[in-house]
């Protein structure tokens, strides 16, 4: 199976701050990498496809980037909506996995 | 609307099995894949497994072959994930959720989460 791994597991950050948040995988997926964000009691949503593209109806401010190992979520500027949980998946093969997860917390 | 509904809260007790239902409504139910995604509480989410609905062909993580079946009804566009042997550890939000091949497979309509509790 191949293992997701995110980074950080945690992070406090303020309104307005930009974010960062790391997937790694442990064989290459290609670009074959989601991202989802998950409020409490919540379904997951998906914010990013295919590595870097926008889900319609996503704000801008949400973006991906990376390819083979390597992939990064970015939100440039956080609003309080965007205080959730944040996970990858990989789509290349099955198993489909999922990353830890990386909560995003108000400073 | 495009919407998955499913199956309201179980409780259970070790040994037994238990069947979630999610009803596909406002779109062509053959056309995508249905996958089942599990949450412990206070975890992340777990990839379980996926049901074509047209031919109903299946794929199961290694974790729970055996013991979990995945099945379709297609004259009322449900999908039936079933879980037997349960253990304590299987207390979960259970969610099934559609694949779109053109989003390279991501998930983009998740049912509202079925509860399942094993307890004694």
């Amino acid at each position: 199976d191949i293992q997701m791994t995110q980074s950080p597991s945690s992070l406090s950050a303020s309104l307005g701050d930009r974010v960062t948040i790391t997937c790694g995988a442990s064989q290459t997926i290609s670009s074959s990498l989601n991202w989802y964000q998950q409020r409490p009691g919540k379904a997951p949503k998906v914010l990013i496809y295919a590595a870097s593209t926008l889900q319609g109806g996503v704000p801008s401010r949400f973006s991906g980037s990376g390819s083979g190992t390597d992939f990064t979520l970015t939100i440039s500027s956080l609003q309080p909506e965007d205080f959730a949980t944040y996970y990858c998946q990989q789509s290349y093969i099955t198993p489909w996995t999922f990353g830890q997860g990386t909560t995003v917390e108000i400073k | 609307q495009v919407q998955l509904v499913q199956s309201g809260a179980e409780l259970k007790k070790p040994g037994a099995s238990v069947k979630v239902s999610c009803k596909a409504s406002g779109y062509t139910f053959t056309t995508y894949n249905i996958h089942w995604v599990r949450q412990a509480p206070g975890q992340g989410l777990e990839w379980m497994g996926v049901i074509n609905p047209s031919g109903g062909e299946t794929s199961y993580t290694q974790k729970f072959q055996g013991r979990v079946a995945l099945t379709r009804d297609t004259s009322t566009s449900t999908v039936d994930m079933e879980l037997s042997s349960l253990r304590f550890e299987d207390t979960a939000v259970y969610y099934c959720t559609r694949e779109i091949a053109a989003l390279g497979g991501a998930f983009d309509i998740w049912g509202q989460g079925t509860m399942v509790t094993v307890s004694s």
